[in-house]
């Protein structure tokens, strides 16, 4: 069965430090590793896909990398505007159909 | 960029009640929707995946006669939550996908049933 794990559940930061989050997955077939951005009351925000091991993509302060097993997403010198809950997600069996982690809540204070 | 409408953002109704919620695909067809379900601090629950024009197939678990889903063009699927009960109050997302197009989430509903 296709899982993915985040960790860890919440992260407080303070404003310049800098950390990682977590995503491991178990999936038969990677189609893509997914990250979203989820502020409170909103829909998710795309961010990267990533598809092969050794793949890095940089978005701002936003860096996220893949193994054959785990992505991570490192936030670089976070502010307070980088505070959200990120979700990382991968398709299941049929393209389209996602298999969602339970997310991190980051939270960057001044 | 593609944009993916959702309305309303919250809505309160009563136990018993019927609730639709709408989701636009604003710039592009959209082929295919998804229907999720977010419980507070959990991850997203796929409800359904609707086809232009066919009927959503239904994830297991999911009671197909309380949660309508109707995808009668290729930029309008609606959920209609059926009498409503307490238990599913709940924040709902539509996410929708077209020939091209990455996987763009709605901004939600928040559905509050009294």
């Amino acid at each position: 069965e296709d899982q993915v794990t985040q960790s860890p559940e919440a992260l407080r930061l303070q404003e310049g430090e800098s950390s990682s989050l977590n995503c491991s997955y178990t999936v038969s077939g990677l189609r893509g590793l997914f990250w979203y951005r989820q502020d409170p009351g909103k829909g998710p925000e795309f961010l990267f896909t990533l598809y092969s091991a050794g793949e890095e993509k940089e978005k701002e302060r936003l860096k996220a990398t893949l193994t054959k097993k785990e992505s991570f997403l490192h936030i670089t010198a976070p502010k307070p505007e980088d505070s959200a809950t990120y979700l990382c997600a991968v398709p299941t069996d049929s393209w389209g159909k996602f298999q969602f982690g339970a997310g991190t809540q980051v939270v960057v204070t001044p | 960029g593609a944009v993916v409408s959702q309305h309303p953002s919250r809505v309160i109704c009563k136990s018993g009640t019927s609730v639709k919620i709408e989701c636009r695909s604003l710039d592009f067809q959209a082929t295919t929707m998804f229907w999720y379900r977010q419980f507070p601090k959990k991850s997203l629950m796929l409800m359904a995946t609707s086809n232009e024009g066919s009927k959503a197939t239904y994830e297991q678990g999911v009671e197909k006669d309380k949660f309508l889903i109707n995808h009668a063009s290729l930029t309008l699927s609606t959920l209609t939550v059926t009498s409503a009960h307490p238990e599913d109050s709940s924040f709902y997302i539509c996410s929708a996908s077209g020939t091209g197009i990455g996987y763009t989430f709605g901004s939600g509903t928040r559905l509050t049933v009294v």
